[in-house]
């Protein structure tokens, strides 16, 4: 399978803890975004990455949240010290530069918690 | 500000007949708009894109009609089937790579 992979699928865990997920993206794209998600609504832009390069971050993104992509390959979105409201589908996506609309999403990693 | 709304929230059609899914944006420096197709448990889907400098582009059974005067957007799918029924997000970017989505409107297809 060539498309984007993203690890866990699932993730529950008890408020405080401290969650990471992680993002493959398609090979040969050297962008790769992190958006939220929740039941009814949109995807909610978080971050995004060009090669390894962070170039912006949502102001809704508190301190709490870190993404890195320290080789220009695969991303982890950490959360640390988890809030209930924290739970959603996180997902990743990649592109190619110069297609900036032709996202490919993953499948997402679904956090719950408690 | 940055809002990409949409008219109806779900939508039911008759299979074979065409969908028009609806699209308002409010932020006129919008320069570039995409759609997106989510089934149940899955990520967004690209499905077509128009840039502002265009006012409709067709794919494969489908078009999207960019009103610029009214800032509205709207997903045409001809002879609509089964495997259509998904949610369907409009999308936009202002020149920068950040990709803003609306809520999303539920596609129905009756049988």
């Amino acid at each position: 399978d060539t498309g984007v992979s993203q690890d866990p699928r699932h993730k529950i865990t008890k408020r405080g803890q401290n969650v990471t997920f992680r993002c493959d993206p398609i090979s040969e794209h050297n962008r790769l975004y992190w958006y939220r998600q929740t039941l009814g609504q949109g995807p909610e832009f978080l971050t995004y990455f060009q090669n390894e390069a962070q170039l912006e971050k949502s102001r809704l993104l508190s301190d709490r949240f870190s993404a890195e992509r320290p080789k220009g390959s695969f991303s982890t979105l950490e959360i640390q010290r988890t809030e209930q409201g924290d739970s959603a589908m996180y997902l990743c996506a990649s592109s190619f530069s110069g297609r900036d609309g032709e996202l490919f999403f993953g499948e997402g990693s679904r956090l719950t918690v408690l | 500000g940055e809002s990409v709304g949409l008219h109806l929230p779900t939508l039911s059609v008759q299979e074979g007949d065409n969908s028009i899914i609806n699209c308002a944006y409010s932020n006129s420096a919008s320069d570039y708009f995409i759609w997106y197709k989510q089934e149940s448990g899955k990520g967004p889907q690209f499905i077509i894109d128009i840039r502002s400098n265009m006012d409709k582009r067709q794919g494969q059974r489908v078009t999207v009609l960019l009103n610029k005067t009214v800032k509205h957007l709207s997903l045409q799918i001809a002879a609509t089937q089964p495997g259509d029924s998904a949610v369907y997000f409009c999308a936009e970017t202002r020149g920068d790579d950040k990709i803003i989505f609306g809520k999303g409107t539920r596609l129905h297809i009756l049988p």
